[in-house]
C-alpha cells in the first residue's frame, strides 16, 4: 500500500502570510496527487487535483506542486477563511490512502 | 444541483452489524465510481472503501476487509456500506464521495455528502 505523509501537523500562521505544506509518497505516484480542505464539522472540499490543477471556484492563492513522490501545497496570502484542516490524497494506487492531516491555526 | 446524502449512523454494540445508506441527485449515478472515507473523532481521513460504476469491482483498506460490504443499487441512485462485526476503533462520521476523472485523466473526490456518524458502544 502507497502511505502519504504530511508534515507539518500543525501550523500557526497570520492574515496574509504565505504558507506551504508538504506531502510525501512512500512510492512514486506521478502527479496523481489531490489537495483537500476540511473545515470543523463539514465535509472535505476539493482544492488541487493531479498534483497542481486547481479545481473549478477555488481561489487562485491556492497552489500545487510537485511529481513523484513529493508535493506541495502552497497558500499564498492567508485569509480568514483558510483556516482549517488540509489533507493530501494519492489517487495512484487501488487504495486511495490520504495524509494525516495539517491543522493551520491563526497564530 | 449535484448532492449526496447519508443516512443510517447510529449506536451499536460491539460485535454488532449496520447499513449506512447514501443518496445521489443531480447527477448520472451509474456512471461514476463512488467511494466511502470515514473519520474517527477528532482524527484525519481515512479512505475504506470504492466501486465501480456498475458495481462489478469492490475494493477495501486492509483494516475493514471481511467485515465491511460496498455495494450499489444504480436504479435506486444509491451507494450502501454494510458494517458487520464492528468494534469500538470503527466509531466515526462516515463520507460518502463521488470519485470524478478531471482533466489530464485525473481522478479526485468531487464531491462528498456530509457524513453519518456511526459509533460502536456497549
Amino acid at each position: 500500500d502507497i502511505q502519504m505523509t504530511q508534515s507539518p501537523s500543525s501550523l500557526s500562521a497570520s492574515v496574509g502570510d504565505r504558507v506551504t505544506i508538504t506531502c510525501r509518497a512512500s512510492q512514486t505516484i506521478s502527479t496523481h496527487l489531490n489537495w483537500y480542505q476540511q473545515k470543523p464539522g463539514k465535509a472535505p472540499k476539493l482544492l488541487i487535483y493531479g498534483a497542481s490543477r486547481l479545481q473549478s471556484g477555488v481561489p487562485s492563492r491556492f497552489s500545487g506542486s510537485g511529481s513523484g513522490t513529493d508535493f506541495t501545497l502552497t497558500i499564498s496570502s492567508l485569509q480568514p477563511e483558510d483556516f482549517a484542516s488540509y489533507y493530501c490524497q494519492q489517487s495512484y494506487g487501488t487504495l486511495y490512502t490520504f495524509g494525516q492531516g495539517t491543522k493551520l491555526e491563526i497564530k | 444541483e449535484v448532492q449526496l446524502v447519508e443516512s443510517g449512523g447510529g449506536l451499536v454494540q460491539p460485535g454488532g452489524s449496520l447499513r449506512v445508506s447514501c443518496a445521489a441527485s443531480g447527477f448520472t449515478f451509474g456512471n461514476y465510481w463512488m467511494h466511502w472515507v470515514r473519520q474517527a473523532p477528532g482524527k484525519g481521513l481515512v479512505w475504506v472503501s470504492r466501486i465501480d460504476s456498475d458495481g462489478s469491482t469492490t475494493t477495501y483498506a486492509d483494516s475493514v476487509k471481511g467485515r465491511i460490504t460496498i455495494s450499489r443499487d444504480n436504479a435506486k441512485n444509491t451507494l450502501y456500506l454494510q458494517m458487520n462485526s464492528l468494534r469500538a476503533e470503527d466509531t466515526a462520521v462516515y463520507y460518502c464521495a463521488r470519485a470524478r476523472v478531471l482533466s489530464f485523466g485525473k481522478n479526485a473526490f468531487d464531491t462528498w455528502g456530509q457524513g453519518t456518524m456511526v459509533t460502536v458502544s456497549s
